[in-house]
C-alpha cells in the first residue's frame, strides 16, 4: 500500500520551459515533505523541502507547493535546464515517530531536451 | 559531494549466503539510515541508527541487521540471502534523526 504516490513515471520538457512534478500522499500524519534528485550511479541528492505549516517554499529555480487538503504537492522547475534531467523522488516524513522515517514515491524521470 | 561513501559498489552473491555492506557517514553525523531500492521503486526504509543504537525499523525481517560504530561508519548485514534481496542498498547520514538525510552512492547487490 503506497503512502506516497508519483503517478507519472516520466516527463519530457523543452529547455527553458517549466517542469511540474506531482506527488500525492495518503497518510495525514505526514507533516514534512522533501524532493530528492537522482542521477544514474549516484545516490539521491536533497533538493528542497517543505513543512506542512507552509504552502510554498522557493529555492532559486525550484519551488515546492503543498496542498494539505488535497494531500498533494508539486515541484516546479523554472526554467528547466538539460542538467535537470534525472529521476526525482518525492518523500514524506512524520514527526510523530513510528518505524517509517522517510517514505518515498517510486520516482519520476525528467528529461529536459535542449 | 555529500561525503557519504559506501563499499563495495557492486556485489554478487548466491542464495543462502550472507553479505555485509559498509557505509561511512559524514563527519559529525550521528544518525545513519539504510534503504533498499528495488528496480523501478523508490527507496524503502530498512532501519536507522542513532549513536550506535537502533532507532526505528521498517518492514524488514530480522535477517536484516545493522551496526553503527563511533567513527561514523556503519554496516548492513543480510543473512540467508534471497533472490528478492537483489537491489540497490543506500545509506544516508544526518546530524540527528530529524535533519536532512544525505545519501551515499549505494551498493548494488545481485543475488543469484
Amino acid at each position: 500500500d503506497q503512502q506516497v504516490k508519483q503517478n507519472s513515471p516520466s516527463l519530457s520538457v523543452q529547455e527553458g520551459r517549466i517542469s511540474i512534478l506531482n506527488c500525492d500522499y495518503t497518510n495525514s500524519m505526514f507533516d514534512y515533505f522533501l524532493w530528492y534528485k537522482k542521477y544514474p550511479a549516484e545516490g539521491p541528492t536533497f533538493l528542497i523541502s517543505i513543512s506542512s505549516i507552509k504552502d510554498k517554499n522557493e529555492d532559486g529555480r525550484f519551488t515546492v507547493f503543498l496542498n494539505k487538503s488535497a494531500k498533494h504537492l508539486s515541484l516546479h522547475i523554472v526554467p528547466s535546464q538539460p542538467g535537470d534531467s534525472a529521476v526525482y523522488f518525492c518523500a514524506a516524513r512524520s514527526y510523530r515517530g513510528g518505524s517509517e522515517k522517510l517514505v518515498f514515491g517510486k520516482g519520476m524521470k525528467l528529461t529536459v531536451n535542449p | 559531494e555529500t561525503g557519504v561513501t559506501q563499499s563495495p559498489t557492486h556485489l554478487i552473491k548466491t542464495r543462502g549466503q550472507q553479505v555485509t555492506l559498509r557505509c561511512s557517514s559524514q563527519s559529525g553525523h550521528n544518525t545513519v539510515s539504510w534503504y533498499q531500492q528495488a528496480l523501478g521503486q523508490g527507496p524503502q526504509f530498512i532501519f536507522q541508527y542513532y549513536r550506535e543504537e537502533e532507532n526505528g525499523r521498517g518492514n524488514f525481517p530480522p535477517r536484516f541487521s545493522g551496526l553503527q560504530f563511533p567513527n561514523y561508519s556503519s554496516e548492513l548485514n543480510v543473512n540467508a540471502l534471497e533472490l528478492d534481496d537483489s537491489a540497490l542498498y543506500l545509506c544516508a547520514s544526518s546530524l540527528t534523526e530529524w535533519e536532512t538525510q544525505y545519501f551515499g552512492p549505494g551498493t548494488r547487490l545481485l543475488v543469484l
